[in-house]
């Protein structure tokens, strides 16, 4: 079985500056998925970046990109000009890459979550 | 375009009853998953639904259910609550490629 490991329960950053947060799995697959996601007070799960595993180019998204560390099976995300909005609950998430019938599909595996505190 | 709507949004619960929770996908979206999330164990799935097929399902006791319908929309079901069911209950759906999960905004139970 898959995990996922988020070694930060809590990080804070102040505004317009630069923070990582970490993420560890553990995997015998060798195709897969991974995310970081982005839980505000609202509940709602937000996508913030995704990750094939078979690319070896990070992914960035505007302020947001990753360190991805196939080997050392890590997957840390740097947030970039930290704004007062990107505070909320962090999750990082795996997927295997299961196909069936020509669809993907596959539970998501989520660490423990970091809650992320921007300050002003 | 509609997000990921679940409903009800709160929902208050005595220990024994039953409870069953919607969620309707986004339009087009044929996989359907629920993941239940507290703070002592953090976010656990529960079970993904395809064309009304039941594809995966997490390590949950037989008394959580669920189930999809031809439209996509699904429903889970919580027989004999618990105190311990108190949970934020996702909804997630997807397209069937390896993107990412869009989520709806959870229905809070709380069984007391």
């Amino acid at each position: 079985a898959q995990t996922v490991t988020q070694s930060q329960p809590e990080m804070s950053v102040q505004e317009a500056e630069t923070v990582t947060l970490s993420c560890t799995y553990d995997t015998s697959e060798s195709d897969y998925y991974l995310f970081w996601y982005k839980q505000p007070p609202s509940r709602q799960m937000i996508l913030v970046i995704r990750q094939e595993a078979y690319k070896q180019q990070n992914a960035t998204e505007n302020r947001f990109s990753v360190n991805f560390q196939k080997a050392a099976k890590s997957f840390s995300l740097k947030i970039s000009d930290s704004q007062l909005g990107d505070a909320a609950m962090y999750f990082c998430a795996y997927r295997s890459a299961v196909h069936a019938g020509g669809t993907s599909y596959g539970k998501l595996t989520f660490g423990q979550g970091t809650i992320l505190t921007v300050h002003p | 375009k509609a997000g990921v709507t679940q409903t009800p949004r709160y929902l208050i619960k005595t220990r024994g009853q039953q409870v069953t929770l919607s969620c309707s996908p986004i339009s087009g979206h044929r996989s359907v998953s629920w993941y239940q999330q507290t703070p002592g164990q953090g976010l656990q799935f529960l079970f993904e639904y395809f064309s009304e097929t039941q594809r995966n399902k997490g390590n949950f006791p037989g008394r959580f259910s669920g189930r999809q319908f031809s439209n996509s929309r699904s429903e889970m079901n919580v027989s004999t609550l618990e105190l311990g069911d108190s949970a934020l209950y996702l909804c997630a759906s997807s397209l069937p490629s390896p993107y990412g999960y869009t989520f709806g905004s959870g229905t809070r139970l709380t069984v007391v």
